[in-house]
């Protein structure tokens, strides 16, 4: 299995939105709603934002949201704010019954 | 409140096997409805699923890793443990041990584990 697509990088403002696309293929985001987002800041653990395609965990800020469409998904984060910065990574369920990672996005609030 | 704990060397020889344990504490392994697994990231790189275990025993193994891979639990120490056999350099990352299903939502600290002779 590959991994699915994401930009290297994104940036923006405070204050502005920023969109990561996440793209894979049929027999993973394109089949299944199961696609997870988890915002990673080095030496800590990871933190899921997104499960299910759209859903919030409990906590997390409605300033994350997340679509899918065919074979991309997509993390939305409005209200850019200095702790956003971070790594941020896609996850789907695939046709294998295994999951797969996006290769990372690394968002930079100038 | 649920909390992962890995254990294990830091430090594996190239051509043996990795060892790790993570230890759950504020429930139980046994939870119907849970997956328990195993996530690394080499240094520099990205996250990479290693597999995941079933509260009934299924497992589940990423193709790439599935001929050296084998997750298995201890209910009686409410535990569960990663094992990576013939290990190399590219194995060397942080290793994380979680809990879920589709999805992630609970995680351990992570551990580094360093392959170097």
């Amino acid at each position: 299995q590959s991994a699915l697509t994401q930009p290297a990088s994104v940036s923006g403002s405070p204050g502005q939105s920023i969109t990561i696309s996440c793209t894979g293929t049929s027999s993973d985001v394109g089949d299944y709603n199961y696609v997870s987002w988890y915002q990673h800041h080095p030496g800590k653990a990871p933190k899921l934002v997104i499960y299910e395609v759209s859903t919030r965990p409990s906590g997390v800020s409605d300033r994350f949201s997340a679509s899918k469409s065919d074979n991309t998904a997509s993390l939305t984060i409005s209200g850019l704010q200095a702790e956003d910065e971070a790594d941020y990574y896609c996850s789907s369920y695939t046709s294998s019954s295994t999951l797969v990672f996006g290769g990372g996005t690394k968002l930079t609030v100038l | 409140q649920l909390q992962l704990q890995e254990s294990g060397p830091g430090l594996v020889k190239p051509s043996e096997t990795l060892s790790l344990t993570c230890t759950v504490s504020g429930g139980s392994i046994t939870s119907s409805s849970y997956y328990w697994g195993w996530i690394r990231q080499p240094p520099g790189k990205g996250l990479e699923w290693i597999g995941s275990l079933s509260y009934s025993g299924d497992t589940s193994y990423s193709p790439s890793l599935k001929s050296r891979v084998t997750i298995s639990v201890d209910t009686s120490k409410n535990q569960f443990s990663l094992k990576l056999s013939s290990v190399t350099a590219a194995d060397t990352s942080v290793y994380y041990c979680v809990r879920g299903g589709y999805y992630y939502e609970d995680w351990g600290q992570g551990t580094l584990v360093t392959v170097s002779s």
